[in-house]
């Protein structure tokens, strides 16, 4: 079955415009997750959707980063004014369930260039 | 809080000789850990993963790695590596209850003939 899908691929942007990301999870999977792997750095955590429960936003850098998700479905990560630390991979992740136990299954990303 | 710590960041090693990728976690609570593999131009992928009974678990693709309590690690191992074994090698370590995935910096394995 498809994957977890993730649009763009790349994305250019000059510094201070807003940036919109897409994840398209694996179809009944009610866990999402959103992860940034800067270059030379391991991933760290962003944010995470479990069903309609209320997001885990404890990973977000600043306020200019925000995401949304409808149901169990499209999630959207946006970042505002970016700057150029904003640059990395973006990588959306999911889960069938919440919880420990579960294998997150991975995007391949959205590589991010802030100019 | 949880953390992972990888210590070597890149691993050059010759093919079919032995390697070992080393992982430590830091947790107060029982934890679930992971080994996910980044191929060249690829997303990750899971390679294994303990979550509870024998403390040594295998791949399909001949690595292995053993949960050790007592040092609060998870190394990887393979006993012959291959040319196609070439990737990053990211640890994670994630709580009972937790949501997201804690993980370490990444371990670039080079494979050379």
């Amino acid at each position: 079955g498809a994957g977890v899908s993730q649009s763009p691929s790349n994305k250019v942007t000059e510094k201070g415009k807003d940036v919109e990301l897409r994840c398209d999870p694996i179809s009944g999977h009610t866990a999402l997750y959103w992860y940034r792997q800067r270059l030379g750095q391991g991933l760290e955590f962003l944010i995470y959707f479990q069903g309609n429960s209320a997001p885990d936003k404890s990973g977000l850098p600043s306020d200019r980063f925000s995401a949304e998700r409808t149901g169990e479905s499209v999630s959207t990560l946006t970042i505002q004014r970016t700057q150029q630390e904003d640059s990395a991979v973006y990588l959306c992740a999911s889960s069938p369930r919440a919880g420990g136990r579960e294998t997150q299954y991975f995007g391949p990303g959205t590589r991010l260039l802030v100019l | 809080a949880q953390s992972v710590t990888q210590l070597d960041s890149q691993v050059p090693v010759f093919e079919e000789a032995p390697v070992e990728l080393r992982c430590n976690y830091s947790s107060s609570v029982s934890v679930y850990l992971f080994w996910y593999v980044q191929y060249p131009n690829q997303g990750l992928q899971l390679l294994l993963k303990y979550l509870s009974g024998s403390t040594l678990v295998e791949s399909i693709n001949g690595f292995e790695a053993e949960f050790n309590k007592s040092q609060t690690s998870f190394h990887l191992r393979k006993p012959s590596v291959h040319i196609s074994d070439t990737a990053e090698y990211f640890c994670a370590v994630r709580g009972g209850s937790q949501g997201n995935l804690i993980f370490g910096k990444g371990t670039k394995l080079s494979v050379k003939p």
